[in-house]
């Protein structure tokens, strides 16, 4: 079973509009922590956020924004104002410490901010 | 931030050769490091987990000797892919284990295999 979900495979979006993108996890663990990663063209894994699960608050930087509800099992990620540059592959990852903290990736959202 | 570096960031190789990618955690000491194989427009799968030491942990479908895997000190585990094939052909990640729960990636090797 995917123990991580991100439904959107692509997004694009006009230059300065919002975009947020979704996670959907599953774990059975009480301690995780749930990451988001930005994987340009270069293919690099550019580390944006890790989360743990006892922290529920919302975090802002910048224009990134992140959104956490254990009810929901989601962690969504919103880019404001988006910018040409914002456009990579996005990953949601969970690392559960059941498993030996190896991570699971989503299978990542694809965004294109238009200019 | 800790640093994990990969060499070579690109390779190209011929049918039944083959090619040794390097991972180095730059400056700490990794205990475990992962190794993620990727293809193009996919997600990221966990190949194998690697620990200093010990004989490294393949996931399922993973064939232990077509990808050797060793890691031999704190900061440095190879990737060994043994007769390379076409198929084999893709972008392989590692990943170093800081402390729990952080993990620091390097930038990828791209493989192709003519």
């Amino acid at each position: 079973a995917q123990k991580v979900t991100q439904a959107q495979t692509e997004i694009s979006v006009v230059e300065k509009e919002d975009v947020t993108l979704d996670c959907v996890y599953e774990t059975r663990d009480t301690t995780y922590y749930l990451f988001w990663y930005k994987q340009p063209p270069s293919g690099e894994l550019v580390f944006l956020i890790r989360r743990n699960s006892f922290d529920e608050q919302n975090e802002i930087s910048g224009r990134y924004s992140w959104n956490f509800q254990k009810s929901t099992s989601s962690f969504n990620f919103t880019i404001t104002a988006s910018q040409v540059v914002d456009s990579a592959v996005y990953f949601c990852a969970l690392s559960e410490a059941r498993t030996g903290n190896q991570f699971y990736f989503g299978t990542g959202t694809s965004l294109t901010v238009i200019p | 931030g800790a640093v994990v570096s990969q060499h070579p960031s690109r390779v190209i190789c011929k049918s039944g050769t083959s090619v040794k990618i390097e991972c180095r955690s730059l400056d700490f000491q990794a205990t475990t490091m992962f190794w993620y194989r990727q293809f193009p427009k996919k997600s990221l799968m966990l190949m194998a987990t690697s620990n200093e030491g010990s004989k490294a942990t393949y996931e399922q479908g993973v064939e232990k000797d077509k990808f050797l895997i060793n890691h031999a000190s704190l900061t440095l585990s190879t990737l060994t892919v043994t007769s390379a094939h076409p198929e084999d052909s893709s972008f392989y990640i590692c990943s170093a284990e800081r402390d729990s729960y952080e993990q620091y990636f390097g930038p990828g090797t791209r493989l192709t295999v003519t």
